[in-house]
Order: structure tokens, then sequence, then C-alpha cells
């Protein structure tokens, strides 16, 4: 079956620009994560929807980063005003549920797409 | 808070010797951990996970990691490498306790398997 895709797979852009980023996870996931990744390093969590709703938003790092996924599948990355540290690779992941009120958080693994890389010029 | 250490920037082995690439972590209850592999150009891949039970995990391509509560370590292993696992490769960690889904990765480790 088809997996994570992102688009556009590469997007540059001029410091103080808006950009929106675009995520389509794999069917039926109902968790979808948006993590981070700078030159060098390990990705780093953003935001985690369970649904519609942003579940978790502690990684966001200020108010130009935005995140919405209006019914439950598509989500949109949006970041205002573009600075050159916001120069990366965003990747985005889904997952089964990810928490249950019952049995608490599960352990589904996250399947990432292969990300899009944000040039802030 | 939740991290995980990989002590290597880079791991050299030889095509058909046995390798390791190292992990530990840290958490304040009992953990979940992953194995990503990341190729150029592609997404994350995942490789394995340990949720309880046995503490050698088997995976895909033929690795394998071995959970070490004492050690707060899972080190991935492979018996006999490939050129083809040449790679850039990821540890992360969850928690189990509360509500945190997220994933905190190490800063990964580059294995070049070389002829």
């Amino acid at each position: 079956g088809a997996g994570v895709s992102q688009t556009p797979s590469n997007k540059v852009t001029e410091k103080g620009k808006y950009v929106e980023l675009r995520c389509d996870p794999i069917s039926g996931h109902t968790a979808l994560y948006w993590y981070r990744q700078s030159l060098g390093q390990g990705p780093e969590f953003l935001i985690y929807f369970q649904g519609t709703g942003a579940a978790d938003d502690s990684g966001l790092p200020n108010d130009r980063f935005f995140a919405v996924r209006p019914e439950g599948s598509v989500s949109t990355l949006k970041i205002q005003r573009t600075e050159r540290g916001d120069s990366a690779v965003y990747l985005c992941a889904s997952s089964l549920r990810a928490f249950s009120s019952l049995s608490g958080p599960s352990y589904n693994e996250q399947f990432f797409g292969p990300g899009t890389r944000l040039t802030v010029l | 808070a939740q991290s995980v250490a990989q002590p290597e920037d880079q791991v050299n082995v030889a095509e058909g010797n046995p390798l390791t690439v190292k992990c530990t972590y840290s958490v304040s209850g009992n953990p979940y951990l992953f194995w990503y592999v990341q190729y150029p150009n592609r997404g994350l891949q995942f490789l394995l996970k340990y949720i309880t039970g046995d503490n050698l995990v088997k995976g895909s391509y033929g690795f394998e990691a071995e959970f070490n509560k004492s050690q707060t370590s899972f080190h991935l292993k492979k018996p006999s490498a490939l050129v083809s696992d040449s790679a850039l490769y990821f540890c992360a960690v969850r928690d189990r306790t509360g509500t945190a889904s997220k994933l905190t990765f190490g800063t990964g480790t580059r294995l070049q398997v070389t002829l």
C-alpha cells in the first residue's frame, strides 16, 4: 500500500515569506507526527495529532509555526515569517492509535515520509 | 525528560564481519525502544522495536537489538554486515507512561561497510 507522502519534496523561499508543507498519512492511521531534522542531527519532535486535534504541540519552536489536520487525515504545517534558521528537512510520520484512555500509550511504530527540504534564503 | 545517546558518529566494518551500533537511553519509566535506518534522499525506515518480553529483538534485514535494562542500552547488531547496510542509523525512545507519544531520537550513527 501507499506510504506517507509529503509535498513538496523541496521548497526554497525567502526570509520573511510564508510556507505550507503538506503530509498525507497512511490510510487508517489516526496518529500523525511532524518532526524537523537539521543537518547532522536526529529528528526533533514538533507536534502530534490524534485524529483532528493536536494532542501535543510542545515541540513547536515558537508561534510562527502552526499545524492543522482538519479532517483527521491530511495535515499541513504552516510557517509564518520564515527565518534562515528554519531551514531543515521536515518529516511527517503516521501510526496506528498512539494512545488509549483505557490502555495508555501504544507501541505502534511510526512510519515516516520522505520529508520536505526547506531552504530559507 | 527522555533522551538517547549514540556515542559513535561513525562505525566502520568490513563486509562479512559482525557489527554493533551503540545506543543508551534515559526515560522516567519503562521505555519503548526503536531503531530506524535512513538511506540518502529517503525517509526513515523502521527496523525493529522493543516493547516487552525477550531482551533480544529481531527485525528487518537480519538486524537485531539487545535490550539491557541495567545498562539502559539498546545496541543494534548484525552477525554479518553487507555493503548495502551502509546508511545512517537512529535509535529512538518513547516513554510508556503518561500520554507522551513522541519519539526522542539520538543524533545518528553512520555505518560504513567496506569490501
